[in-house]
């Protein structure tokens, strides 16, 4: 079946430590993203790629860094220049064929700080 | 910027009974994708349904429907028949049809479903 797989499922951070989170996806998507939730909030645009070996910042890219370096995989990693990282983080991607494609997201991964 | 404004943060209804979610935002474009997406206790997000501005027909789903209202910038969703397998967190999202395909997102309503 194809889909999105985050892992891991949970995942804690020492102080002043970095840590990243995996997103692949097997759906040949172009297009993939990242999106961090916060209680009572909506998600907010980390970073996004649209295609391999490019990414632009989101809404909130301070203290978060991407690569995309194949077209199925677009890591996260949480710097520790991000301050409050605790949030629930979720992938998604689309096909990139037109705005109207909807995007596929992922099981997330739930971030806490140790 | 656009903004997206979900004014219920919770509701519930009546197994078998209709609701409808509220859905405004605030956009200065005329070219735009609206959608309604659905979070579980998984939390994993699901698309319930998707509506293209530039057609003044509702979308439909089964049993789920949209309210578009291009005028007053407004996108309800409408669940029939409540089951218990609806409930979840329900967010809206807009997408503009150039640019970026950035989604932004309301802040979600929590729909209970009574049995």
């Amino acid at each position: 079946d194809g889909g999105i797989t985050q892992s891991p499922k949970y995942l804690f951070r020492k102080e002043g430590q970095n840590v990243t989170l995996s997103c692949e996806q097997n759906l040949n998507h172009d297009a993939m993203y990242w999106y961090r939730q916060d209680p009572g909030q909506g998600l907010r645009l980390i970073y996004y790629s649209q295609i391999v070996n490019d990414f632009q910042k989101g809404d909130i890219a301070e203290g978060y860094s991407v690569s995309r370096e194949k077209k199925e995989s677009f890591p996260l990693t949480v710097t520790s220049a991000q301050k409050n990282p605790t949030a629930f983080y979720l992938c998604a991607s689309s096909s990139g064929q037109g705005a109207g494609q909807p995007q596929h997201f992922g099981d997330g991964t739930r971030l806490s700080i140790l | 910027a656009q903004t997206v404004t979900q004014s219920q943060p919770e509701m519930s209804v009546q197994e078998a009974e209709t609701v409808t979610l509220s859905c405004t935002y605030d956009t200065s474009e005329s070219d735009y994708y609206l959608f309604w997406y659905k979070q579980p206790p998984s939390r994993q997000m699901i698309l319930v349904i998707r509506q293209e501005a530039y057609k003044q027909q509702n979308a439909t789903e089964n049993r789920f429907s949209v309210n578009f209202q291009k005028a007053a910038k407004s996108f309800s969703l409408k669940i029939s028949d409540s089951q218990l397998g609806d409930a979840a967190m329900y967010f809206c999202a807009y997408r503009s049809a150039s640019g970026n395909e950035k989604l932004t997102f309301g802040t979600g309503t929590r729909l209970t479903i009574i049995p």
